[in-house]
Parts: structure tokens; sequence; C-alpha cells
């Protein structure tokens, strides 16, 4: 059980494209979901937390209008990267909770995106 | 002080080693604890949960120190396989949520 599945795997992109990334949790109802990012041998970095049906909390630095975040039902959060640039270029991995607030999240199986 | 520190290692152990890691965290209001591991280019995957009174899963064996604010992870007999990156991760209550925060991860090779 508590599977996530993230789409697209890879993207690769010119510089001012928007990228839109898909979050489903396949056999349980996220009420929240969780979007990260990692750099190369960096640690993962919190960027936002989504919640089913209000608007996403975004962590500190992390540019609302550049990062949209939509969870409109229980089993789906979408992240867009819009007008992306080679600095956005990183491994975004989402992630959703089962039940209660104090469980562990799950993970998807992360996007990687490459921006030219 | 970072929220949640590890030592990045990497821990460099022999088959068949036992190996510990430990993870301090700073906000003593957290309420749950997790290991998890991740492979090179990987997402992270759940190992276990840290229970109060510790808790062991097969060679695992993962311990919380709310005293000292630390969670411990202990690996028996060492496989090849276990290569990794272990992430400690521990939710912080905020206004009736729970926000997860990572640590930095230890990186673990197992050589034969």
């Amino acid at each position: 059980g508590a599977v996530v599945s993230q789409h697209p795997s890879r993207v690769i992109c010119k510089s001012g494209t928007s990228v839109k990334i898909e979050c489903r949790s396949l056999d349980f109802q996220a009420t929240t979901m969780f979007w990260y990012r990692q750099f190369p041998k960096q640690s993962l970095m919190l960027m936002a937390t989504s919640n089913e049906g209000s608007k996403a909390t975004y962590e500190q630095g992390v540019e609302k209008d550049k990062f949209l975040i939509n969870h409109a039902s229980l089993t789906l959060s979408t992240l867009t990267v819009t007008s992306a640039h080679p600095e956005d270029s990183s491994f975004y991995i989402c992630s959703a909770r089962v039940g209660a607030s104090n469980q562990p999240q799950h993970f998807g199986d992360g996007t990687r995106l490459s921006i030219l | 002080r970072k929220e949640v520190e590890q030592d990045p290692g990497p821990f460099n152990v022999p088959e068949g080693a036992t190996v510990a890691f430990n993870c301090t965290y700073s906000n003593s209001a957290s309420q749950s604890f997790f290991w998890y591991r991740q492979d090179c280019r990987k997402e992270p995957k759940l190992l276990m949960s840290v229970y109060s009174s510790g808790n062991e899963d097969g060679r695992f064996t993962a311990q919380l120190n709310r005293a000292s604010q630390y969670i411990s992870l202990l690996i028996r007999d060492s496989k090849l396989s276990d290569s990794a990156t272990y992430l400690c991760v521990v939710n912080r209550g905020t206004g009736g949520s729970y926000i997860p925060t990572f640590g930095r991860g230890t990186s673990l090779i197992v050589h034969p």
C-alpha cells in the first residue's frame, strides 16, 4: 500500500518554458502532500506543503508565483514551474501522507528537470 | 543550529559490520521521527518509524532519546545492499499541522 506516482520522471526543455509535474496517491487519500527539491549531493529541501482544497504553504525563500501548486483532490497535487530557467534544474520530489498528521510520508519517484 | 543534524559520513564498513548513525534535533516540540534510505538519484524510501520505547525490524534498530533530543539507527550484519544515504526525518508540530524536516543524510558504504 501507500503508493505515490509522480509524472513525468524526466523533463528536458528550453529556458522560459513552464513545466507541470503531477503527484498522485494511487491507493490512499492524501490530505497533505509535500513538494521537495534536491540539488546534487544536497539534502532534500521542502518547498511547500499542499493541503487539499486550500492554498499551499510555502517555505521561506520559495517564490509562490514561480512554483504554482494546486491540490484539487485528495489524490492529486500538481507543481508548475513557471518560466523555468537553468537554475531551476533540479530533482523535484513529491510525497503524500496517509491518515493522521504524524504519520510517515511516502514519496513519488521524483522528476528530474533539466532546463537548457 | 540546524533543526535536524546528521554526520554526513561517509561511513565505510566491511560486510557483516555493525554501524550506528545518530541524528539530533533542535525543536523539543518535535512529535514523530523516521528513518528513510535514499539510493543515488532515487526517491527516499521509508525504512522505519522511531517509537519512544525503541523498535526493531530485522537487522535494524531505532531508538529515541527525547531528553537529549536525538534518534539513532543501528544496522547489524551489514550487507552490500545497505549502501545508501540514510535520512533522519523529524515532524514538528506547528499550528495544528506536522511539517517534516530532513537531515542532510548519512552516507553508508558497505564493502566486501
